[in-house]
């Protein structure tokens, strides 16, 4: 079963605007991670926050994590056509020396020109 | 891709024909992954392996087999493909810990007639 859920399933907006996409998960993790993926292509890692961690920053993105509410946020700036992408959430937990990364389902962003 | 090849990129096969796909990495990490990727499900973990002939099963591991008798090779096995196992493939690697940062290959789509 998936650990992470992102939301919302979809998203569209203008070229230049921000686009935030946000997860949310259901167990304590260790880290919190997100991935694009372009169509056709394999993910790419973009950022990691660990469970210690509030909020971290990577170029234009920005993640903040608030393991409380069990919930995490991905923050793209000024948004490019580019951009145009799927994003995943991944969480890494405690379950021992081999536990896995769990994804969500993902996000499709699109930014129009 | 982070020095990850997948073969072959794109199959057809036949319902009840044996099917092995390979991910070769040149980066000498130690864990090595099977992902699928179906809509609305995400990602899923078939199989893992945290090191050569050390291997574990996945959320979806039913009708698959997997081998790792180098630290480059991964071996996916679909002992008598089904039309559910019609998707795309994933193989990822990391080297730094089992739920940390993921390196993808570009993917495997598998169609089984």
């Amino acid at each position: 079963s998936q650990q992470g859920e992102e939301d919302p399933q979809a998203l569209s907006i203008q070229e230049g605007e921000n686009a935030t996409m946000n997860c949310s998960y259901k167990t304590s993790i260790n880290n919190l991670q997100w991935y694009r993926q372009n169509s056709g292509r394999g993910l790419v890692h973009l950022i990691l926050i660990r469970s210690n961690e509030r909020e971290k920053h990577s170029g234009r993105l920005r993640v903040t994590l608030d393991t409380s509410k069990k919930s995490s946020s991905l923050l793209i700036t000024a948004s490019r056509a580019a951009d145009t992408a799927s994003y995943f959430c991944a969480t890494g937990g405690y379950t021992g020396a081999n536990s896995k990364l769990t994804f969500g389902k993902g996000i499709t962003l699109s930014v129009r020109p | 891709d982070a020095g990850i090849t997948q073969s072959p990129r794109h199959k057809v096969t036949e319902t009840g024909t044996p099917v092995t796909l390979r991910c070769h990495q040149t980066e000498n990490h130690r864990y090595m992954y099977w992902y699928r990727q179906d809509p609305g499900h995400g990602l899923r973990l078939i199989h893992y392996s945290y090191g050569v002939k050390d291997t574990d099963k996945g959320e979806v591991s039913d009708g698959y087999s997997v081998s790792r008798s180098k630290t480059e090779d991964f071996l996916l096995t679909l002992e008598s493909a089904t039309s559910s196992q019609t998707s795309v493939y994933f193989c990822a690697i990391s080297g730094t810990g089992s739920n940390e940062k993921l390196f993808f290959g570009s993917g495997t789509q598998l169609s089984v007639l």
